[in-house]
């Protein structure tokens, strides 16, 4: 089985551009979540997606958003970036059943923001 | 989302048991105990999760106070590789998919 892809894996932009990180999900999974580590801490929440639709949110504002498409692939967007957005970007995809979560994560998008 | 308390870092030697402690006194008792581990440059990577017994898998296992309120990850025979920083969550599972990291413990093993 593949595992989470994520793409690009490093990319720099500057202050008040926008950015588009991809994320293809691992086969077999449904339930796709976006996370923000900042150097030297653990990931931070962003939000979740299940059947194409958001449910669940961080305290992350309105210029963070996403998708999810038909085939469970994922996309997060940033506009108006910050240099506080400068992070890594981790995608975690599972297969949304009952009983304990088991996340499978991706390497990361490196953004840096000038 | 209930707290854990983890020691910032710890020291092994190759080849040697390591013991991961983590501390989560209002624990709830639908909360499941996973564990995570980020080697450096990856993203998180799962290790086990618990509810209540011990749990051994092929990676580790996870001692479980009787209370919950504490939990121990051992690596049995630590390698190089193992050195990475192990993130200890509490998760109740179900359509709670969020998952609330600490620093964890960075975990160093000598050769």
């Amino acid at each position: 089985e593949t595992g989470v892809t994520q793409s690009p894996t490093h990319l720099i932009k500057t202050r008040g551009q926008q950015v588009t990180l991809r994320c293809s999900s691992q086969s077999g999974h449904n339930t796709v979540s976006w996370y923000q580590q900042a150097l030297g801490q653990g990931p931070q929440f962003i939000f979740q997606y299940y059947r194409e639709e958001e449910n669940g949110r961080g305290n992350f504002p309105p210029r963070f958003s996403g998708l999810q498409f038909p085939n469970y692939s994922s996309e997060l967007n940033v506009n108006a970036l910050e240099l506080d957005d400068s992070a890594l970007y981790l995608c975690a995809s599972s297969n949304r059943v009952t009983g304990a979560n088991v996340l499978t994560f991706g390497a990361g998008s490196r953004l840096t923001v000038l | 989302d209930a707290k854990t308390t983890q020691p910032n870092s710890m020291e092994s030697n190759e080849e040697e048991p390591v013991h991961l402690p983590c501390n989560h006194s209002t624990i709830s008792g639908t909360d499941y105990i996973h564990w995570y581990r980020q080697l450096p440059s990856q993203g998180p990577e799962y290790v086990i999760h618990g509810l209540t017994s011990n749990v051994n898998n092929r990676m580790a296992s996870l001692a479980i106070a009787e209370d919950r309120k504490s939990s121990t990850l051992i690596l049995h025979r630590a390698t190089l590789r193992d050195a990475a920083v192990y993130y200890c969550i509490l998760n109740s599972g179900g359509s709670n998919y969020k998952l609330t990291f600490g620093k964890g413990t960075l975990l160093t093993v000598n050769p």
